[in-house]
């Protein structure tokens, strides 16, 4: 168990429809990173928080958004799904910036959009 | 552009034969790190060496840091089948991951 909890586990939504997914990072972990995994592809980065803040920003769609609360929970909106969002969505979360510290990732979310 | 980029592609060993994967970087870093990923589960860290570090080991694995070449390599002695998985890096600077190398062992 890593720490990292994502919700929820699987969601099968339609084209055209908004999801929100849900991730808690480890007690402490100021960082949360979101990933986009298509099928047999690698992790394509999406967006970074540290501690309230955007950190960094990769190839992440303008329907899709994020944020990061002052609980440090984080939350990735994904709107007018298409079939090709179908992917796993991982989160991370790290310790302080610049620390040596790892990532500890959350099993996922499986979107399938039908 | 993601600063980690893993070769080879794909791999494939018998089982008790080492198996090598590289990582290259792009900028000045503090750390670098391995991660591994079983299909269709979240990565788990590995290993991190420091900039300073030029080896370190952990068990069967052994990793290289080259910072003069913005290179790492990662080692995993007497391979077992249960090794089988795709394994990437990601520096401390940028947690971005190339496409990884997908290790298959057969027993």
């Amino acid at each position: 168990d890593s720490g990292v909890t994502q919700t929820p586990k699987h969601l099968i939504t339609a084209t055209g429809q908004r999801v929100t997914l849900r991730c808690s990072p480890r007690s402490g972990d100021l960082s949360v990173y979101w990933y986009q995994q298509s099928l047999d592809q690698g992790l394509q980065f999406l967006i970074q928080y540290y501690n309230g803040e955007e950190r960094a920003k990769g190839n992440i769609l303008e329907r899709f958004s994020a944020q990061q609360f002052p609980d440090l929970h984080s939350e990735l909106n994904l709107s007018s799904l298409e079939l090709g969002d179908s992917a796993l969505y991982f989160c991370a979360s790290s310790g302080q910036q610049g620390a040596d510290t790892e990532a500890f990732f959350g099993q996922g979310t499986r979107l399938t959009v039908v | 552009s993601q600063q980690g980029e893993e070769d080879p592609q794909a791999l494939s060993i018998q089982e008790g034969e080492n198996a090598t994967m590289n990582c290259s970087y792009k900028t000045s870093i503090n750390n670098l790190q391995w991660y591994r990923q079983n299909s269709g589960r979240g990565l788990v860290h590995l290993i991190l060496i420091r900039s300073n570090e030029r080896e370190k080991h952990s068990g069967r694995l052994r990793v290289t840091l080259d910072t003069s070449k913005k290179s790492s390599s990662l080692l995993i002695t007497a391979s077992r089948a249960a090794d089988t998985a795709s394994y990437f890096c990601a520096t401390d600077e940028d947690m971005r991951f190339g496409a990884g190398t997908r290790l298959t062992v057969k027993p």
